[in-house]
């Protein structure tokens, strides 16, 4: 078992729609969750972290934790044409220590 | 505000062959991470610097090696080059030692690396 899957897409939908992207993960030890938006040739671009359970929110981005059933969310309102890209999510057991990706869902906002 | 900045941006090599890829971390950032992303794949974690010493080392062989210098920029070695080691090679910078909370990995443009 992978210790975190993500649905790699690609995820197509048209402009202004809410958009979600999910991870699921198996170490218990990930305490830090992250989401990075990666577009085509160049290098990810950290767009949210949390720390706890719960939500936090961010414009138009929302970033959801629930520990208790090892699953992440990052919610996109109103996306964008510009929103197209790969979204990443990542998970590290302490504070600066490596990061552990997923393999990215591509999204793709359409005009 | 420099971000982190990663040179070459590409480069070409041939099986065998041995290469040296460089970062600098954003200003204020004392550890640096390399990551390699295969296409298509999420990052794997090389490992990370801090204080001039390798702090974490993910699943990689002794084939990849690494230094930071004092100024905190640092450069990934590759020794005897596979045609698997193509990649996107990615640095990411942090604060550990300043205060900060730390964990917040910020990432470089990457160098792709391409092995014929």
């Amino acid at each position: 078992q992978k210790e975190v899957e993500q649905d790699p897409g690609p995820l197509s939908v048209p402009e202004g729609a809410i958009v979600s992207l999910n991870c699921t993960y198996s170490n218990s030890a990930f305490q830090y969750f992250m989401w990075y938006r990666q577009y085509s040739r160049k290098g990810p671009e950290l767009l949210m972290y949390t720390y706890s359970s719960g939500n936090k929110e961010d414009g138009r981005f929302t970033a959801q934790v629930d520990k208790s059933s090892k699953y992440i969310s990052l919610f996109i309102r109103d996306s964008q044409p510009s929103d197209s890209a790969t979204y990443l999510c990542a998970f590290s057991n302490n504070a600066g220590n490596m990061l552990t990706f997923g393999g990215g869902t591509r999204l793709m906002v359409k005009p | 505000d420099a971000g982190v900045t990663q040179s070459p941006t590409h480069l070409i090599k041939t099986r065998g062959q041995q290469v040296t890829l460089r970062c600098s971390p954003k200003s204020g950032h004392d550890t640096v991470s390399w990551y390699q992303q295969a296409l298509g794949q999420g990052p794997q974690f090389i490992f990370q610097y801090y204080e001039e010493e390798e702090r974490q080392r993910g699943n990689f062989p002794d084939r990849f090696s690494g230094h930071q210098f004092p100024n905190y920029s640092s450069e990934l070695n590759v020794n005897a080059l596979l045609l698997g080691d193509s990649a996107l090679y990615l640095c990411a910078s942090s604060s550990q030692g300043r205060g900060g909370f730390g964990n917040e990995q910020y990432f470089g443009p990457g160098t792709r690396l391409t092995v014929t």
